[in-house]
């Protein structure tokens, strides 16, 4: 992920398009992931989780992607809605502790 | 009701002050942890615990301080505040599976 020091990336999109956030993870063991969504002024709220065992796995208007072999995970929202602009975390656990990646913003355009 | 409250959710400071933030949570888990949040940045780990004997540096703990006065709360001080220290705060609780963490809804912290 992004390093926290610098400034969040951002990801801009049009009101009923799909949305892909992307995140690269850094350990190889880990085994659960998390994606969370933080409205401003807000905590991070999860949204969806997947196992290393899985490769895809779908919510609501949300579906995660994962690619161990390039240690990659992909958040799609489908049908892009306002509601849907926040910053977007990728959390991994690795050796029974969680963390966080550096986190995007997504902006929807009405 | 909340599962994870903080108080203060507002706090103005001046340099020098002790501050304390607390933390509380009715979700009955054993971890809990302060991150600290600076705007259009991501979240950074300060301290955690994963019970009330136990605690841990995080990646940016200088000048920070924590108890866990029992498994429902954590608190995190600043001994001598300073400006740099203006930021939201998060604490969060997780079972001891390292799994899914839960919030608190922040606390905004302003040194002057």
């Amino acid at each position: 992920g992004e390093s926290v020091g610098l400034h969040l990336p951002t990801l801009s999109v049009q009101e009923g398009d799909n949305s892909i956030i992307n995140c690269a993870y850094s350990n190889s063991a880990s085994d659960y992931f998390i994606w969370y969504k933080q409205e401003s002024g807000k905590g991070p709220q999860f949204i969806i989780d997947i196992r290393s065992n899985m490769d895809k796995r779908q919510g609501q208007r949300v579906t995660v992607l994962l690619n161990k072999t390039v240690k990659h995970l992909s958040l799609q929202i489908a049908a892009t809605q306002p509601g849907d602009s926040a910053v977007y975390f990728c959390a991994e656990r690795a050796g029974n502790m969680l963390t966080f990646g550096g986190g995007t913003r997504l902006m929807v355009k009405p | 009701d909340a599962d994870v409250t903080q108080t203060p959710r507002n706090r103005i400071t001046k340099t020098g002050k002790r501050i304390m933030l607390e933390c509380s949570q009715t979700k009955g888990h054993d971890r809990m942890y302060w991150y600290r949040q600076d705007p259009g940045l991501g979240l950074q780990l300060i301290y955690y615990s994963f019970d009330v004997k136990d605690i841990n540096k995080g990646e940016i703990s200088d000048g920070y301080s924590v108890s866990r006065q029992a498994q429902a709360k954590f608190s995190l001080s600043l001994e001598s505040a300073i400006p740099n220290q203006t930021a939201l705060y998060f604490c969060a609780t997780s079972d001891s599976g390292g799994g899914e963490q839960f919030f608190g809804p922040g606390t905004r912290l302003t040194v002057l």
